[in-house]
């Protein structure tokens, strides 16, 4: 059973292009969770999505930043116009539901993201 | 979401136990106390979850005092491997799903 595959597991840009980073969950996963994590620092949530739906994107910045997770195919975050602020690592994590009991995230590799 | 404080770093030697202590002061009622493991350049991965008293896995074990307010974890007999950064988080995993707030970890260095 593979486990959240992301890619491109490293992606090099120059300020104002654009940055896809895709996030396939683990089989039989439903929810996605988008994470960035600076170096140094610990990860912090960007946005929190079900098959078609956005549940809470509380933590994406409110300019250039999308997120989707269409019924077919994974998962994908979007940053138009990059500046060199957004280089960072972005994880991807998944689950198979929400509830109390179910506090374990399973986390991707994640996809390293340098603008230049 | 409930915040936590753990110490920034810690240093310990193979063959040792190696304990976190993590407070979060403001737990609800409904929260769950989870411990993730990150090494560098990977995602992090689940070691441990717990509401009260103590959990015991393969890993490690989380000791939970009826307040609450706090939670260890203990990893036994430390390798060279285990040194990483360690992640205590709470949530409920309700209506926010299972978004976690992760803070800034404790960084493990275990030493030969």
């Amino acid at each position: 059973n593979a486990g959240v595959m992301q890619n491109p597991r490293h992606l090099v840009r120059r300020r104002g292009q654009e940055a896809r980073l895709r996030c396939s969950p683990m089989k039989g996963h439903s929810h996605v969770y988008w994470y960035r994590q600076l170096p140094e620092e610990g990860l912090k949530f960007m946005v929190y999505l079900q098959k078609e739906n956005i549940i809470d994107e509380s933590g994406m910045p409110k300019e250039r930043f999308s997120a989707e997770f269409p019924k077919e195919g994974p998962s994908i975050l979007r940053i138009q116009q990059v500046v060199r602020g957004d280089s960072a690592a972005y994880f991807c994590a998944s689950s198979p539901r929400q509830g109390v009991d179910t506090g374990e995230l399973f986390f991707g590799e994640g996809s390293r993201l340098t603008v230049l | 979401l409930a915040k936590t404080t753990q110490p920034i770093s810690m240093d310990s030697y193979e063959g040792q136990e190696v304990n976190i202590t993590c407070s979060h002061n403001n737990i609800a009622t409904n929260d769950y106390i989870t411990w993730y493991q990150q090494f560098p350049s990977q995602g992090p991965r689940f070691i441990i979850q717990g509401y009260k008293t103590k959990v015991t896995n393969e890993v490690a074990s989380l000791f939970i005092p009826a307040d609450r307010k706090s939670s260890t974890l203990s990893l036994p007999r430390v390798s060279l491997s285990d040194t990483a950064v360690y992640y205590c988080l709470v949530g409920d995993g309700g209506a926010a799903g299972n978004k976690l707030t992760f803070g800034g970890g404790t960084r493990v260095l275990v030493k030969p």
